[in-house]
């Protein structure tokens, strides 16, 4: 059981590149979710998913696309880098079904640094 | 707007000593509120979480306090140990989103 697998770990991307980041997750979860990782400002909420097909924006989608078409995989797509897009993302999982299937269980991070 | 706030930035406590961290939130209509442990370079774990119904939840050494008419909620960390030295996070939500607190790095002298 690998529970959330982000791909890749590290990235390093010219102003202007684009990539994608991939999240898969093998609990059946329904909800996911993409976070940045700042100094000093916590863990930021970019976009998150309900189920799959939709999406939903967060605190700071500027610059960000995602697609959810299967139920355990979440992509985060950035069009065109830019060096404030420096950071460690997160992406997470969870149930929703109220109680204890609230909780959130976070990948291992891709650290991408635009240069 | 910043929906979660948290205090302190950074701590350090004796082996022994209790570790207290608290986080403040604005939306009324949160009703999930959890902390995560996060040591470096990995992602946040949960460690222990609370719903407003309720004025206290404790698990082994670690305690949530929880203030609804304040909009307040703290962490405390009995006997801290070495090992618990990482970064916490606050975070508050409900259904589907979460915001998350700054975060507090904590270090436990032995």
């Amino acid at each position: 059981n690998a529970g959330v697998t982000q791909t890749p770990k590290f990235q390093v991307l010219k102003t202007g590149q684009s990539m994608t980041l991939q999240c898969a997750q093998d609990m059946n979860h329904n909800s996911m979710y993409w976070y940045r990782q700042d100094p000093g400002m916590g863990l930021r909420l970019i976009y998150y998913s309900a189920s799959e097909g939709t999406t939903d924006k967060g605190e700071v989608p500027d610059g960000y696309n995602v697609s959810r078409l299967k139920k355990q995989n979440f992509l985060l797509g950035l069009e065109s880098a830019a060096p404030s897009q420096t950071s460690v993302y997160f992406c997470a999982s969870s149930y929703d079904l109220g109680g204890d299937g609230t909780e959130a269980f976070f990948g291992q991070g891709t650290r991408l640094t635009v240069v | 707007q910043q929906q979660v706030k948290q205090s302190p930035q950074s701590l350090i406590v004796q082996k022994g000593g209790i570790s207290i961290i608290n986080c403040a939130y604005e939306n009324t209509a949160f009703d999930y509120f959890p902390w995560y442990q996060q040591f470096p370079g990995k992602g946040p774990a949960l460690l222990i979480a609370i719903r407003p119904d309720v004025s206290e939840k404790k698990e082994g050494r670690f305690t949530i306090s929880f203030n609804k008419s304040a909009k307040q909620f703290s962490l405390h960390i009995m006997d801290s140990q070495p090992g618990d030295s990482a970064t916490y996070f606050c975070a508050a939500g409900g259904f589907n989103k979460f915001y998350f607190g700054s975060g507090t790095k904590l270090n436990v002298k032995p």
